[in-house]
């Protein structure tokens, strides 16, 4: 249980352009997903706290104009990076708290990541 | 600002060493969890620790929960080439942070044969 799919699992756009990746719980349902950020070695960067039927909420620094995220259902987030820029090339990673077994463990559960290259 | 130091960041060892990796912080956690990641990959979840002192054993794997709740150590035994990749500390439940995580900046181990 508690599987997290991403799609795609890589993407190469032109700068300017917009891509939009798509976080989806399998097995359960996602009230709360979060949106990662990382660049290579180095630890996992939280984006943003994306919550079902509300607005994202966003950590200092990153631009929300830029980085939309819209969880339209308990299953799904999408995050759209807009006017894509080279230095937003990165490997981009969600997951999703399960709150029918994390209880108070806060455990979350990671997608496989999308490498977003920008030419 | 890093709320969680992981040491030591970069670790190479031969198979059938023994090792221990540190998650340290001045905050008080209701939970840590360790992740491990292989390239291109997210990270999946090893094991939580909720309850101060305590530990838990996966395998070759042990994990000990500081006694105030603010560090962690992960200790393998006997690693393998298998054993390789970023391990994550994260820790959750600080006030007013809901269900974030946050990370330490990771531990990177190479098991070479």
């Amino acid at each position: 249980g508690a599987v997290v799919s991403q799609h795609p699992s890589w993407v190469i756009c032109k700068s300017g352009t917009s891509v939009k990746i798509e976080c989806r719980s399998l097995d359960f349902q996602a009230t709360t997903m979060f949106w990662y950020r990382q660049f290579p070695k180095q630890s996992l960067m939280l984006m943003a706290t994306s919550n079902e039927g509300s607005k994202a909420t966003y950590e200092q620094g990153v631009e929300k104009d830029k980085f939309l995220i819209n969880h339209a259902s308990l299953t799904l987030s999408t995050l759209t990076v807009t006017s894509a820029h080279p230095e937003d090339s990165s490997f981009y990673i969600c997951s999703a708290r399960d709150p029918g077994t994390s209880g108070t463990a806060y455990e979350q559960y990671f997608g496989p990541g999308t490498r977003l290259t920008v030419t | 600002t890093q709320l969680l130091e992981q040491s030591p960041q970069f670790l190479s060892i031969q198979e059938g060493e023994n090792l221990t990796v540190y998650c340290n912080s001045s905050s008080v956690f209701s939970s840590l969890q360790w992740y491990r990641q292989e390239p291109g990959e997210g990270p999946v979840l090893l094991v939580t620790v909720v309850t101060g002192g305590e530990v838990k054993k996966l395998k070759r794997l042990t994990f000990q929960f500081g006694d105030a709740r603010k560090d962690s150590s992960l200790h393998i035994t006997a690693a393998q080439p298998g054993d390789t990749g970023l391990y994550l500390c994260a820790g959750a439940g600080r006030l007013n942070s809901g269900y974030a995580l946050n990370f330490g900046k990771g531990t990177s181990l190479l098991v070479t044969p």
